[in-house]
């Protein structure tokens, strides 16, 4: 199974600040990574695929980067509504794997 | 519109089994992957299964291997998770998501998740 190391586990922020979230994967898996954010109750939502495609609807203060083993989830400029926990996944192969999360949290 | 819509919280018995219902609709069927993705209470995401349901293809993470079936109704456009031999440690929300089969890589909808929750 391909591990997915995300760090960190959380990080305390404040509105306007850039954030970024890594994931490395325990091989390489070209660009085959998401981003995910989710809020206390909420399922998962989509924000990044194929490591730097933004997802329709996702405002562009999100973005992503990276390929091989080494991904970055960037906010450029905290808004309230962005303190979730955010995870990646690889969907490079079967059985997908998740990183274990970071939360993002005001300072 | 795209909907993912899961059936209702359950509270089972340790040794119990429970079927969760994933109904999909706004899309057609079989172009999606539909996944199965599982959170503990304060925990991350797990993955426990998917199914193709353009071929019928069924693969299951080893860890769930043998407790967990995926089965669905294409009449219906539901998919069915069900997990035996439960125990305290199922205790979870478990979600269906869906993944383009042509265009791969994106879990884009998800169901609302339903509480299973395992206790004497």
């Amino acid at each position: 199974d391909i591990q997915m190391t995300q760090s960190p586990s959380s990080v305390s922020a404040s509105v306007g600040d850039r954030v970024t979230i890594t994931c490395r994967a325990s091989q390489g898996i070209s660009s085959w990574v998401a981003w995910y954010q989710q809020k206390p109750g909420k399922a998962p939502n989509l924000l990044i695929y194929a490591a730097s495609t933004l997802q329709k609807g996702v405002p562009s203060r999100f973005s992503g980067s990276g390929s091989g083993k080494d991904f970055t989830l960037t906010i450029s400029s905290l808004l309230p509504e962005d303190f979730a926990t955010y995870y990646c996944q690889q969907t490079d192969s079967l059985p997908r794997t998740f990183g274990q999360g970071t939360k993002l949290e005001i300072k | 519109q795209v909907q993912l819509v899961q059936s209702g919280a359950e509270v089972k018995k340790p040794g119990a089994s429970v079927k969760v219902s994933c109904k999909a609709s706004g899309y057609t069927f079989s172009n999606y992957y539909v996944h199965w993705v599982r959170q503990a209470p304060g925990q991350g995401l797990e993955w426990m299964g998917v199914l193709d349901p353009s071929d019928g293809r069924l693969t299951y993470s080893q860890k769930f291997q043998g407790r967990v079936t995926l089965t669905w109704d294409t009449s219906t456009t539901t998919v069915y998770m069900e997990l035996s031999r439960l125990r305290s440690g199922d205790t979870a929300v478990y979600y269906c998501t869906r993944e383009g089969i042509i265009v791969a890589g994106s879990n884009d909808h998800w169901g609302q998740g339903t509480l299973v929750t395992v206790s004497s």
